[in-house]
């Protein structure tokens, strides 16, 4: 079964600092994986799809990697803002489009 | 606007009256699914579509039912709510390219659920 974690659960930084968040998930066979944005009681916002034939994806302040191999992927955050303040989940997506969540990483960007 | 419209937004039930929140996405997209959030749990699948007429159980369809009657409507349906189905709810939308594979996926803004 896929199991996805993300690791810091919560994270707070001040602003202008780069950040990382990291996913990893144990079962190496999935196609892609996505990375969302979610404000507090609202949806989810789409940032990243990183096909699994790609190392990465770049928007904006975010670059977004993975490591297939590793079970592992980053999302960059440079020059953190305030309004970067949300929980990021990121979902692995395997065939026929499974998604597996993580529990989310909750950022807090203090002005 | 490419969207998944979700509706009602906010919904407080009695135990027992049958209810349904309805799911809409305009973008010709295939599959479609229901997800529950719960604090601690995270997000988990309820019930999924992979096209019209062909709807499967994710991994907590306990209490749900959903139809795929049409490829832009996926509602949910809850027969007999109860109080452990309190939650905020999702539907979700995306289009498998021709290999099956994922692509990019599409939320709705949720519906929160209370049952007293």
């Amino acid at each position: 079964k896929q199991e996805v974690t993300q690791i810091p659960a919560a994270l707070s930084v001040p602003e202008g600092e780069n950040l990382v968040l990291n996913c990893s998930f144990t079962d190496s066979a999935i196609y892609n994986l996505q990375w969302f944005r979610q404000d507090p009681g609202k949806g989810l916002t789409s940032l990243l799809l990183i096909q699994s034939s790609q190392r990465e994806q770049t928007s904006g302040r975010l670059n977004a990697s993975l490591d297939k191999s590793s079970g592992r992927s980053t999302l960059y955050i440079a020059a953190s803002q305030p309004g970067d303040s949300a929980t990021y989940l990121c979902a692995v997506i395997r065939n026929n489009n499974d998604m597996r969540f993580g529990a989310g990483t909750r950022l807090t960007v203090k002005p | 606007e490419a969207q998944v419209t979700q509706n009602p937004r906010y919904l407080i039930t009695v135990t027992g009256k049958k209810l349904t929140v309805t799911c809409s996405q305009n973008m010709n997209h295939e599959y479609m699914s229901w997800y529950r959030q719960d604090p601690g749990l995270g997000l988990r699948q309820i019930y999924y579509s992979m096209n019209v007429e062909v709807t499967d159980k994710g991994d907590v369809p306990e209490g749900y039912k959903v139809s795929r009657k049409e490829k832009r409507n996926f509602p949910l349906i809850l027969e007999s709510p109860s109080p452990n189905q309190t939650s905020l709810y999702f539907c979700a939308s995306s289009l498998p390219d021709r290999g099956r594979r994922g692509t990019e996926a599409f939320f709705g803004q949720g519906t929160r659920l209370t049952v007293v």
